[in-house]
């Protein structure tokens, strides 16, 4: 399966500010995927971003707010933009990857964001 | 709307078997995933299951029934490293992943 690295691992931003994070697969995948995770909850779905077109957004979720790149297959970011404490979250990527027949995610080790 | 249910947290003893239930409503079903997540890392993939039946792969293993939109992850001989949280996944007819919210796994000595 793909390996993916992750950065920042973690950060404390304070309000208003933005926020990049990078996501390196070390594979061309055709879709990466961007996930949040807040404490205890499930996974959710922010966006899909595929190379040479706009990013999908799931329902509550804006380019605005979260604007993605993917310039290539290999590489993504997701920026947070104006922050504030909601935002607080574990940001995860991910891609899918072909094992045994099924089309798995694969995840990043995830950025731990704090926003004071 | 789509759902997945499962038990917010299990407590287990060390060397026993657990099993985690899954049961989901979804619009189509293309798949069902299994993944471990050890607190304050990413999730790991365990398991796949499209077809009705058991999946063994080791001390884990996976079952599917499709007619009644149910599943269930078996552990066996527990071990502490077990102790994580257990994510199921099905992939809708749109090809998207539900997620279920997760089951926290606590193991005893």
């Amino acid at each position: 399966s793909a390996v993916i690295s992750q950065k920042p691992s973690r950060d404390i931003c304070q309000r208003g500010t933005s926020l990049t994070i990078q996501c390196q697969v070390d594979s061309q995948v055709t879709m990466m995927f961007w996930y949040r995770q807040q404490p205890g909850q499930s996974l959710t779905l922010i966006a899909t971003a595929n190379q040479g077109s706009e990013a999908t957004y799931e329902s509550g979720f804006v380019i605005d707010k979260f604007p993605i790149s993917r310039p290539n297959l290999t590489f993504s970011t997701l920026t947070v933009s104006n922050m504030s404490p909601e935002d607080s979250s574990i940001y995860l990527c991910s891609a899918e990857t072909g094992t045994s027949g099924a089309n798995v995610l694969t995840f990043g080790a995830g950025s731990r964001l704090t926003v004071l | 709307g789509q759902n997945i249910d499962q038990p917010t947290e299990m407590t287990a003893t060390e060397g026993a078997i657990v099993q985690i239930n899954c049961t989901y409503q979804t619009s189509g079903f293309n798949g069902l995933f299994w993944y471990q997540q050890h607190a304050g890392e990413a999730p790991t993939f365990l398991s796949y299951n499209v077809l009705d039946g058991l999946e063994e792969k080791g001390r884990f293993s996976s079952f599917l029934s499709r007619s009644k939109g149910y599943s269930y992850l078996l552990l066996k001989e527990l071990q502490m490293k077990d102790s994580a949280s257990y994510l199921c996944a099905v992939r809708d007819s749109n090809y998207q992943l539900i997620w279920g919210a997760g089951t926290k796994l606590i193991i005893k000595p």
